[in-house]
């Protein structure tokens, strides 16, 4: 069974960094596009950051809002997903998603989520 | 970045009505197109990709349709379990945009 597991979420103040994880399982992170999206209080999803497969050479793209700040790595010997989050600004205060595509198909697998809050 | 938007913002409607929501993209995405369902507390969940294939799992009365800018998702034999908050996304290009959401209302 696919499962995706995110933690590492949690309250920080206005400048400070904050480091996600997703665990995956049931399945290998690399050979999927994985892709982390967020969602603020009472709003739609926002999509911020995706690595490719290691057929792609793990390349990473990402939105507008988080590029120069946020960096999307990948632990194949511990089949995770990261979430480096440096320059947090309050407007970065959401639960945050990773989630699991493939090619020609886009977030097919979620997981449940971890909420970061920036705030002083 | 391609804007994605979505009508109507909200629609109320009975168990066995059939209902449709449209999504609009500002630029040709081809048929890279999703759409979520969303209910409190829980994680999207695709339904449909590449604008008309289901998802695994997926109950068949959501279809899906469209290609280049246009592009609707319908929902046949309305189930009160489908009372959420439906999402569109195009995937054609980066960044990756969502639609505002429609949210669907059983009575």
């Amino acid at each position: 069974e696919v499962q995706l597991v995110e933690s590492g979420g949690g309250l920080v103040q206005p400048g400070g960094s904050l480091r996600l994880s997703c665990a995956g399982s049931g399945f290998t992170l690399g050979d999927h596009h994985m892709d982390w999206v967020r969602q603020a209080p009472g709003k739609g999803p926002e999509w911020i950051a995706r690595i490719r497969n290691r057929a792609n050479s793990d390349t990473t793209e990402y939105a507008t809002s988080v590029e120069g700040r946020f960096t999307v790595s990948r632990d194949d010997s511990q089949n995770s997903l990261y979430l480096q989050m440096t320059s947090l600004k309050s407007e970065d205060t959401a639960l945050y998603y990773c989630g699991r595509s493939t090619v020609g198909k886009i977030l097919d697998y979620w997981g449940q989520g971890t909420l970061v809050t920036v705030s002083s | 970045a391609i804007w994605v938007t979505q009508s109507p913002s909200s629609i109320t409607a009975s168990t066995g009505d059939r209902v449709t929501i449209t999504c609009r993209a500002s630029q040709y995405v081809v048929t890279q197109l999703a759409w979520y369902q969303q209910k409190p507390g829980k994680a999207p969940n695709l339904l449909i990709y590449a604008a008309s294939t289901l998802q695994t799992g997926v109950p068949t009365r959501f279809s899906g349709s469209g290609s280049g800018t246009d592009f609707t998702l319908t929902i046949s034999g309305l189930q009160s379990e489908d009372s959420a908050i439906y999402y569109c996304q195009q995937y054609y290009t980066y960044p990756f945009t969502f639609g505002q959401g429609t949210k669907l209302e059983i009575k």
